[in-house]
């Protein structure tokens, strides 16, 4: 496998539901993200991790919790969601976070999620 | 608030035609402007990194040029195939501050054969 992957690619849930999402990157990178994509708006910056220790959350709700175990890895934990949280899920990574860097991000092929 | 805004919102062209689409940010701050091009059902894909007030990049028919005192990049696409339908995305970096990409709402970019 090479690049970004995301499982699972679709997922429907009820609002009582726990359920994960799950990243892999095969690059090598330090830094991954995740973003949230609702119709018509533009990507919303979710979480980071940056040599797995998260430096930003962007006031994104306690029903979304993140896990990173290892800089490969990022997973997103979702539990109690609203149908408004209906969105595509991306995943991304970059080298790593920091000054100097342009922060060249490889996005995965996202989750597309259905609350109900 | 940073705003980032893509021009047009979407757009419709016949295979052969030539095209551009519009990219405005904040002028103040300015660090990188990025462009992705995202096909539907597939990850995006970067294109360019831009990051000196006139660069211009090429990448086979396409390419984009930047005016960092203005606020604006523009992407052009010579002889539109069908293949370059895609949804254009750009993304802005600044230069302070926790290095986030605030992106766009896209150009999506239609070519009929």
């Amino acid at each position: 496998e090479t690049g970004v992957t995301q499982t699972p690619r679709h997922l429907v849930m009820g609002m009582t539901n726990k359920k994960s999402l799950k990243c892999e990157q095969h690059l090598g990178h330090n830094a991954m993200y995740w973003y949230k994509q609702s119709a018509k708006k533009p990507l919303e910056l979710m979480f980071v991790y940056n040599f797995k220790e998260q430096t930003e959350n962007n006031s994104v709700p306690s029903r979304f919790s993140p896990e990173c175990p290892n800089s490969s890895h990022l997973f997103l934990h979702l539990h109690t969601l609203q149908p408004e949280d209906s969105a595509l899920y991306l995943c991304a990574s970059s080298q790593e976070v920091g000054r100097g860097s342009y922060n060249e991000q490889f996005f995965g092929p996202g989750t597309r999620l259905t609350v109900l | 608030i940073l705003n980032v805004e893509q021009s047009p919102q979407s757009l419709h062209v016949q295979e052969g035609d030539s095209t551009n689409f519009t990219c405005s940010f904040p002028s103040s701050n300015f660090y990188a402007l990025h462009w992705y091009r995202w096909e539907t059902a597939k990850s995006p894909e970067a294109l360019f990194v831009m990051t000196l007030n006139g660069d211009e990049k090429k990448k086979g028919r396409i390419s984009a040029t930047l005016n960092t005192k203005e606020g604006y990049s523009y992407l052009y696409i010579k002889g539109s195939q069908p293949e370059d339908s895609a949804t254009y995305l750009c993304a802005f970096l600044k230069n302070t501050g926790f290095q986030k990409l605030v992106f766009g709402t896209g150009t999506r970019l239609l070519v009929s054969p």
